[in-house]
This record gives structure tokens, C-alpha cells and sequence, in this order.
């Protein structure tokens, strides 16, 4: 069975810190990995992705993660917080056989002034 | 390039009421979703199609939902009768025929059922 489990529903950071969002996955095949953001009452925007190339991914607005096969972790990293980041933040998984997603609850940040 | 849409935004009903939403996907993608997310969880999956075939539906609840996607194009979803605990917000996503092509998501439906 594949999962997606996100650590910490809630977080809260201060502007001008370091954004750390977990994300584990099980998985008895290799995976795809995605990160999306939700922005109040706006759908699902894509921030990065995992495609099996380099380990760390760049993604839009400053926003990285490394994929690490060893601790079956996705966790996203920002380094410096905006209050613009303020949003819900889901990570996901796809199986590389088939177009199927599994998302994780979501972990809600809060950026602090 | 247009994204995907979706209609009504919001929508309120009384229990054992019909509703029916709209999904557009983006044009050419093959592969369209329909997304349950209630309030402070993830989104979970109610129906896969590819064109206009079912891919997966193993999660949607058939005595009472009902999706169809002529032409391989547009989409519907269906509640007929609606439950309280349908209130949610109902997102479509639509994308590639690849594992690893993201989804792109429409703005949602907001459905409360008093």
C-alpha cells in the first residue's frame, strides 16, 4: 500500500526563517513526488516535483526539497520565510506505473511578522 | 494557455437534494480527476478517467455519486441524494498521460449541505 505522511498539521515560523515541512512516503516502488501549495479558497498549484533526475529539486518561490530513498523522506525547505508563504502546503505521491496520487493531509504554515 | 474550470464556485443545498458539478480540463490532457477535500484534510481521490474510460473509482461512493466524462472532454459529477457529510469542497484536476506530469487543479466547488 502506498501512503503519504505529513509531520506537524500546523506550523508556525517567523519571517525571515527557515521553512522545514516533512513529508515520509511508503512506497513498494519507486515513486514520483510532488509538492503542492493552497492558497485560501484557490485550488492546488504545483511547487516542485520529484521525476527520479537530480535528488534536489528547485521549485517556484524559493522553495526546494531533497528526496532522500534512504529515510523514504520529501521534505520541502524554504530559507528565508515571507509572509506570502502563508498557505496549506500537501505533499504527494505517483506511482511510476500508473497516474494515481496519494496526498497527504497538508501541513497548514503560519509566517509570523 | 487556459486552466482548468469549474462551476458552480459554491453551492448550497438541503440534504437528500441533486447537485452536479462542471469540470473543462485543460485541452489535450487525457487524464481527468475528481477530488473530495472536506475541511483540514488532504484531497482524496473519487474518480479517474482516461478520455472518456474510468480508470479508478474504487473510492467513490456509487449508491450516491455518479461522474461521466463525454467525449473524453468535459466532466460531471453528480451527488443524488446529498448526506450532510458530503460538505466539501470538490476539486477537479486534469493532466498528461504520464505517472509523472503533475496535475493541474481547478479552482474547486464549494458544496454545503445544511
Amino acid at each position: 500500500a502506498q501512503s503519504v505522511t505529513q509531520l506537524g498539521s500546523h506550523v508556525s515560523v517567523s519571517e525571515g526563517a527557515l521553512v522545514l515541512l516533512r513529508c515520509n512516503y511508503s512506497s513498494s516502488v519507486p515513486p514520483y513526488l510532488f509538492w503542492y501549495v493552497q492558497y485560501p479558497n484557490q485550488g492546488l498549484q504545483l511547487l516542485l516535483k520529484y521525476t527520479s533526475a537530480a535528488t534536489l529539486v528547485k521549485g517556484i518561490n524559493g522553495f526546494e526539497a531533497e528526496f532522500k530513498k534512504s529515510e523514504t523522506s520529501f521534505h520541502l525547505t524554504k530559507p528565508s520565510a515571507h509572509m506570502s508563504d502563508a498557505a496549506e502546503y500537501f505533499c504527494a505521491v505517483s506511482l511510476y506505473n500508473f497516474n494515481k496520487f496519494y496526498f497527504g493531509s497538508g501541513t497548514k504554515l503560519n509566517v509570523k511578522p | 494557455e487556459a486552466g482548468v474550470a469549474q462551476s458552480p464556485r459554491y453551492k448550497i443545498i438541503e440534504k437528500r437534494q441533486s447537485v452536479a458539478f462542471w469540470c473543462n480540463p485543460i485541452s489535450g490532457h487525457a487524464t481527468l480527476y475528481w477530488y473530495q477535500q472536506i475541511l483540514g484534510q488532504g484531497p482524496k481521490l473519487l474518480i479517474q478517467f482516461q478520455n472518456n474510460g474510468v480508470v479508478d473509482d474504487s473510492q467513490l461512493p456509487k449508491d450516491r455519486f455518479s461522474a461521466e466524462r463525454l467525449k473524453g472532454v468535459d466532466s460531471t459529477l453528480k451527488i443524488q441524494p446529498a448526506k450532510l457529510e458530503d460538505s466539501a469542497v470538490y476539486l477537479c484536476a486534469s493532466s498528461l498521460s504520464s505517472p509523472y506530469n503533475e496535475q493541474f487543479f481547478g479552482p474547486g466547488t464549494r458544496l454545503t449541505v445544511l
